[in-house]
């Protein structure tokens, strides 16, 4: 079957611009998260959705970043006013359950986003 | 806050050697363990984790790990490393009585086999 799939899958946007990156999960999958892979520096866990809940923020590194998901499936990342530390890859990941230890999770490609 | 420490970010590897890649984490109660793979252009794979039970997991494409409390790690090894394995591995812990759901990662450790 289709796994998680992200759009675009490179973005090159100038310094201050707005930039929206997308995530479509696995059919069925309850549980969305949104990484940050910089260079060098792994995985940094930004936003976490699960069903209905109110989304964990946690990991969203200012007030430019948020993020949304709609009707449960479709989700958005909205970077306002983009700076070059910005610029990494924006990986997006989707699991069937709430449970790290139970339900595994499925990455998708990521989107690489450049900020000139 | 849990935090992974891989402790090389590059390992070179003659092909058919075998390889340990080392991981540890900041001490916890209880924790999951994992270690994910990502190939050239493509996204994370899960290749083994580490739940609960026998503290040697097997994984996939030959890979295991050793889950060792006491000196909080979780090392991967393989006896045999192939040129297709070529990637860059991550470690990753998830506090369990957060249950928040979290998977802190460290930075990777890239493995270049040479012929």
């Amino acid at each position: 079957g289709a796994g998680v799939s992200q759009s675009p899958s490179n973005k090159v946007t100038e310094k201050g611009k707005d930039v929206e990156l997308r995530c479509d999960p696995i059919s069925g999958h309850t549980a969305l998260y949104w990484y940050r892979q910089s260079l060098g520096q792994g995985l940094e866990f930004l936003i976490y959705f699960q069903g209905n809940s109110a989304p964990d923020k946690s990991g969203l590194p200012s007030d430019r970043f948020s993020a949304e998901r709609t009707g449960g499936s479709v989700s958005t990342l909205t970077i306002q006013r983009t700076q070059q530390e910005d610029s990494a890859v924006y990986l997006c990941a989707s699991s069937i359950g709430r449970g790290v230890g139970s339900y595994e999770q499925y990455f998708g490609p990521g989107t690489r986003l450049t900020v000139t | 806050a849990q935090s992974v420490t891989q402790l090389d970010s590059q390992v070179p590897v003659f092909e058919e050697a075998p390889v340990e890649l080392r991981c540890n984490y900041s001490s916890s109660v209880s924790v999951y363990l994992f270690w994910y793979v990502q190939y050239p252009n493509q996204g994370l794979q899960l290749l083994l984790k580490y739940l609960s039970g026998s503290t040697l997991v097997k994984g996939i494409n030959g890979f295991e790990a050793e889950f060792n409390k006491s000196q909080t790690s979780f090392h991967l090894r393989k006896p045999s490393v192939h040129i297709s394995d070529t990637a860059e591995y991550f470690c990753a812990v998830s506090d369990q009585l957060r249950g928040d759901d979290k998977i802190i990662f460290g930075k990777g450790t890239r493995l270049h086999i040479l012929p």
